[in-house]
């Protein structure tokens, strides 16, 4: 399975924009790129995915590098609530998801 | 997490215990897996189904047996519980033609 990295933890502010970034540079051609977040003492939720295109939806949206070695997940305005662990995943043929250690997000009142 | 039901929320066994953690859906999901979390970490996949009477293998199948003889239902066994199983265990449903997971809330087991 393709590898993620992802920074360990990002912190930001109450009503700003948030961009957790995601390396992948030995994506296949097959390869989505989903965002799952978890809430302290939840299990995974799941944020988005994509292929190739930017993608948007009542959560946030992902923006794919051209090249998808690379893509960005922004929360357009944080809110306390949004604070949570963020992970960044690729899944090809297998379709298993396989969970690196994620972004640490700290929202700030 | 509606849909997927975990059961129980939490447990406390002794080293060579045996426990079933149960998973049930309401989705009519074709996909069933089973996770578990330790501290600090990402979650890792035991035990994965795509269908009544199919079962397959994650990256950390040994200690744990599954069996899946209905769609709504995927139990996970432990036959003898040791101090290394301690953890969060999450099961997780998909459809197959879609690419969104669904998760329970979690069973924290503790092995003494």
């Amino acid at each position: 399975d393709a590898k993620t990295t992802q920074p360990n933890s990002m912190e930001s502010n109450e009503e700003e924009p948030v961009h957790l970034p995601c390396n992948h540079s030995t994506i296949s051609g097959t390869d989505y790129i989903h965002w799952y977040r978890q809430l302290p003492s939840q299990g995974p939720e799941y944020v988005i995915h994509g292929l190739t295109s930017n993608v948007n939806n009542r959560m946030a949206s992902l923006a794919i590098a051209e090249d998808r070695k690379s893509s960005t997940l922004i929360l357009h305005r944080a809110t306390l609530r949004d604070a949570a662990v963020y992970y960044c995943i690729l899944s090809g043929g297998a379709q298993k998801l396989v969970f690196g250690q994620g972004t640490r997000l700290t929202i700030n009142p | 997490n509606a849909g997927v039901t975990q059961t129980p929320k939490f447990q406390v066994l002794k080293t060579g215990q045996s426990m079933t953690l149960q998973c049930a859906q309401d989705m009519n999901h074709e996909y069933m897996s089973w996770y578990r979390q330790d501290p600090g970490m990402g979650l890792r996949l035991i035990h994965y189904s795509v269908g009544a009477g199919i079962t397959d293998q994650g990256e950390v199948p040994n200690g744990y047996n599954v069996s899946r003889s209905t769609t709504e239902d995927f139990p996970l066994r432990l036959l003898s519980a040791a101090p290394s199983q301690t953890s969060v265990y999450f099961c997780a449903v998909r459809q197959l033609a879609k690419n969104i997971q669904y998760f329970g809330a979690g069973t924290r087991l503790s092995v003494l």
